[in-house]
């Protein structure tokens, strides 16, 4: 699977839109990009996944570049609650998790 | 609704005592199951998945083994903890199916002193 590359830590202010960037310059054609977070002492949560495509939910949106090699995770208006780690991966959509790899991810920081 | 059960949230043991971790997982039938591992301040390590009963893959050999007893049981093991054992751990389900999500368990905090 394609290794990304994401800023260790960002700060975003209480309502305001957080945009945390995800490089993948090696993506492959059949790798999807996914999106987990973890607050801290808990289990990851799914946000959201795509190919290449913008995607959005009642959580997020994925804006994946034209070329695939980047994408960001958007939170439209984030909340304190939205303190966490939060991982970018990307993988071949087969029907195996063992290539879920998460990297150390990128500490978002909602401040009042 | 399918949900992920796993126990105990927290657990201290002495080096060299056994372990036994459990995960069941409720709503769904044959899903692939997942342990990781992971240690303080770091991202996550997989340690174990199985696609069915009995059928175990581990991807770091270790001090860990994994067994799968009942189709929605997965139980992590150890007959004697080391101190690098502390971390946290989780397990995890998906469906057997393309493109599917990885649902996590709340995790255990396991301490080896």
């Amino acid at each position: 699977d394609a290794k990304t590359t994401q800023p260790t830590s960002m700060d975003c202010a209480e309502g305001r839109a957080a945009n945390l960037p995800c490089n993948h310059s090696t993506i492959s054609g059949n790798e999807y990009v996914y999106w987990y977070r973890q607050i801290h002492s808990q289990g990851p949560q799914y946000i959201i996944h795509g190919l290449k495509n913008n995607e959005t939910n009642e959580m997020a949106s994925l804006i994946i570049t034209e070329d695939r090699k980047s994408s960001t995770l958007i939170l439209p208006h984030a909340t304190l609650r939205d303190t966490a780690v939060y991982y970018c991966i990307v993988r071949v959509g087969d029907n195996y998790g063992q290539n879920f790899v998460f990297g150390p991810g990128t500490r978002l920081s909602v401040l009042p | 609704s399918q949900t992920i059960h796993q126990w105990p949230a927290t657990l201290v043991q002495p080096v060299g005592s056994p372990l036994s971790l459990e995960c069941t997982v409720e709503g769904t039938s044959n899903p692939n199951l997942y342990w990781y591992r992971q240690a303080a301040g770091r991202g996550l390590q997989l340690l174990f998945y199985s696609v069915g009963i009995g059928q175990i893959s581990s991807e770091v050999p270790q001090n860990l083994s994994a067994s799968r007893p009942q189709d929605r049981q997965f139980i992590l093991s150890s007959k004697k903890l080391l101190l690098s054992d502390s971390g946290f751990y989780l397990c995890a389900w998906s469906r057997g199916r393309v493109n599917e999500k990885l649902f996590f368990g709340s995790g255990t905090q396991l301490s080896v002193l």
